[in-house]
């Protein structure tokens, strides 16, 4: 099976620079992604990584370590818009091959605050 | 730019009843996928879809769910009797034949689906 952890909650300040954490444990591997998803919203897309390292977009950044089944997502220069649910998500290719589905965290709450 | 829809917004129906959730996926993609979202939980795989059949499904999926796509355009999640415990924001999401270098899922705004 597969599982990943996230803490539950984060808060940050605006304009600060917040860093949310994800853990995975699965039996094969894939990739790791990040959507945000807004309250009553649709998970969106903002990262993924397939191999070690930093992939940065914008004030958003996304790093994973293979050998340590960890990654985490960098947000820069809060803004309060920012508040929303990140879950991170794995393509576990030992569920299939081709269209492998998303296995979600469980998600990390983020409230930005003036 | 092209959105997947999916309708109704909100469905409320009572226990025992069949459900149909529609999803319009974006034109060009050929991977279809249904999750749901219990209130304040993590989204959950159910079944993805690929040329005419279903290609994943989770241990959700069980027999009282049902998945087609009558025609070019639409995919459908069928209920067949709903539960309590059915309750939950459905969301369909769609991928294109390449998923590229970042294997982005495109998610719907959903279904709210409260079973009574």
């Amino acid at each position: 099976g597969q599982s990943l952890e996230q803490p539950s909650e984060v808060t940050a300040v605006e304009g600060a620079i917040v860093q949310i954490n994800c853990t995975y444990q699965t039996s094969g591997f894939y990739g790791l992604s990040w959507y945000q998803q807004h309250d009553g919203g649709a998970p969106t897309f903002l990262s993924y990584n397939a191999l070690d390292g930093l992939e940065e977009t914008g004030r958003f950044s996304s790093f994973l370590s293979r050998s340590d089944s960890y990654g985490y997502l960098l947000l820069q220069e809060l803004q309060m818009k920012d508040s929303a649910s990140y879950f991170c998500a794995v393509r576990d290719r030992s569920i299939s091959s081709g269209n492998t589905p998303l296995v979600f965290g469980k998600g990390t709450r983020l409230s930005v605050i003036a | 730019e092209p959105e997947v829809t999916q309708t109704p917004s909100h469905q409320v129906t009572q226990m025992g009843q069949e459900v149909i959730l529609r999803c319009v996926p974006i034109s060009n993609h050929l991977y279809f996928y249904w999750y749901r979202q219990i209130l304040g939980q993590k989204v959950e795989f159910l079944v993805s879809f690929y040329n005419n059949e279903i290609s994943e499904k989770s241990e959700i999926f069980d027999d009282q769910f049902s998945v087609e796509r009558p025609d070019g355009s639409n995919f459908t999640l069928k209920i067949r009797s709903t539960k309590l415990e059915d309750s939950a924001m459905y969301f369909c999401a769609s991928s294109p034949l390449q998923a590229g270098e970042n294997y982005e899922q495109y998610f719907g705004p959903g279904t709210r689906l409260t079973v009574t």
